[in-house]
């Protein structure tokens, strides 16, 4: 089954608004974590947020979770054009391995 | 700060060819990791390799793959004879712990690019 489909698929947005991408997915977690990925680079960790948590908070990063719908959204304030990148979640199996989803392409503005 | 570091950057070989990635992880991490991008698509799980074997691999991960970690620091990925969908980026990574229900975060390498022609 899919785990972390997020949408939208792409966003574009103006430098200073504010950036709200969702993920869903299908299986119960243990976790589950938001990466971001610059054009052709690799994947740096934004945050992680634990199946018991609602809600946690990181500089301009603010990401939820609702277990009860399978679902995490992940809110970039103040967007700035560094932030134009590829943002994925990823759940984490039991064994520890990610699973990620198609990702959202944010385009910011300058 | 600690990186994951991979050799090269950028790879081209002809199919059929045998192809070794190479990465380092980061010093005090004990799991290993090895994930394919093919382009425009989702990141995907190959492997993961703890405690000198393998611990999972994915229906992608066949005959053809392999992994070692050959010394204390680095950790390999072989492709023994390359196809044409192999072309990806490839990326290695490590992290601290990778039990079952525990929440670690896995650092990632810049990638891989491989080019099968």
């Amino acid at each position: 089954s899919q785990q972390g489909e997020e949408d939208p698929q792409a966003l574009s947005i103006q430098e200073g608004e504010n950036a709200t991408m969702n993920c869903s997915y299908k299986t119960s977690i243990n976790n589950l974590q938001w990466y971001r990925q610059n054009s052709g680079r690799g994947l740096v960790h934004l945050i992680l947020i634990r199946s018991n948590e609602r809600e946690k908070h990181s500089g301009r990063l603010r990401v939820t979770l609702d277990t009860s719908k399978k679902s995490s959204s992940l809110l970039i304030t103040a967007s700035r054009a560094a932030d134009t990148a590829s943002y994925f979640c990823a759940t984490t199996s039991n064994t520890g391995k990610l699973i990620f989803g198609q990702g959202t392409t944010l385009q910011v503005k300058p | 700060e600690p990186e994951v570091t991979q050799t090269p950057s950028h790879q081209v070989t002809q199919m059929g060819q045998e192809v070794i990635l190479r990465c380092v992880p980061i010093s005090n991490h004990l799991y290993f990791y090895w994930y394919r991008q093919i382009l425009g698509q989702k990141v995907e799980f190959l492997v993961s390799f703890y405690n000198n074997e393998i611990s999972e691999k994915s229906e992608i991960f066949d005959d053809q793959f392999s992994v070692e970690r050959p010394d204390g620091s680095n950790f390999t990925l072989k492709i023994r004879s390359t196809k044409l969908e192999d072309s990806a980026m490839y990326f290695c990574a490590s992290s601290v712990g990778g039990t079952a229900g525990v929440a670690y975060e896995q650092y990632f390498g810049p990638g891989t690019r491989l080019t099968v022609t």
